[in-house]
């Protein structure tokens, strides 16, 4: 099985500030990667798929880039309402394996 | 509208089985895999199960070592995961979800909660 790995697990930074995610494959998976916002109580919504396609309504603040094995979501001013768990997922096989995500609060 | 409804879940003790159901409508069932994910409280999303558009192809995650059989109805438009030996690490909310070749999971139902506990 592919294997997602995330990091950090965690991060703690102040309105406005540019946020940086990383995920890495255990092979290569192409531009198959997607990241995903889950909020409290909330199921998983798409935010970019293809690595680096904004998904419709996504604000533009949120980013994706990478190919093969490394990627990468950026928030490029960090707002309130972007708390949340963020996780990336590869969508190269059937079996498609979730990263262990990465929790973002507010300083 | 592509709609995933998921029942079946409830408590279990360990070493039982449970049989959850997911309802689809809004595309063509046939045409289409269907996935099961599951998320443990607090945990992240964890791909369990697939079965292609015409039942001939299953496939499972590692870490169920035979625990859990998936199926299809066609003829329903339904999916069963049909789980035995359950463990308290089982304990999770499951999800089914429309395999879209070479798109993320963009509808998802609310889940049916499993739990496994004495």
């Amino acid at each position: 099985d592919i294997q997602m790995t995330q990091s950090p697990s965690s991060l703690s930074a102040s309105v406005g500030d540019r946020v940086t995610i990383t995920c890495r494959a255990s092979q290569a998976i192409s531009n198959h990667l997607a990241w995903y916002q889950q909020k409290p109580g909330k199921v998983p919504s798409v935010l970019i798929y293809a690595a680096s396609t904004l998904q419709s309504a996504v604000p533009s603040r949120f980013s994706g880039s990478g190919s093969g094995t490394d990627f990468t979501l950026t928030i490029s001013s960090l707002q309130p309402e972007d708390v949340a768990t963020y996780y990336c997922q590869t969508y190269d096989t059937a079996r498609r394996t979730f990263g262990g995500g990465t929790k973002v609060e507010i300083k | 509208q592509v709609q995933m409804v998921e029942s079946g879940g409830g408590v279990v003790q360990p070493g039982g089985s449970l049989r959850l159901s997911c309802e689809a409508s809004g595309f063509n069932f046939r045409d289409f895999g269907i996935h099961w994910v599951r998320q443990a409280p607090g945990k992240g999303p964890e791909w369990v199960a697939f079965v292609q558009f015409d039942g001939n192809l299953k496939m499972y995650a590692d870490f169920l070592r035979g625990r859990f059989v998936i199926s299809r109805d066609n003829s329903k438009n339904t999916v069963h995961l049909q789980m035995s030996n359950l463990r308290l690490e089982d304990t999770a909310v499951y999800f089914c979800l429309q395999d879209v070749p070479g798109a993320p999971f963009d509808y998802w139902g609310q889940g049916t909660l499993v739990t496994v506990s004495s």
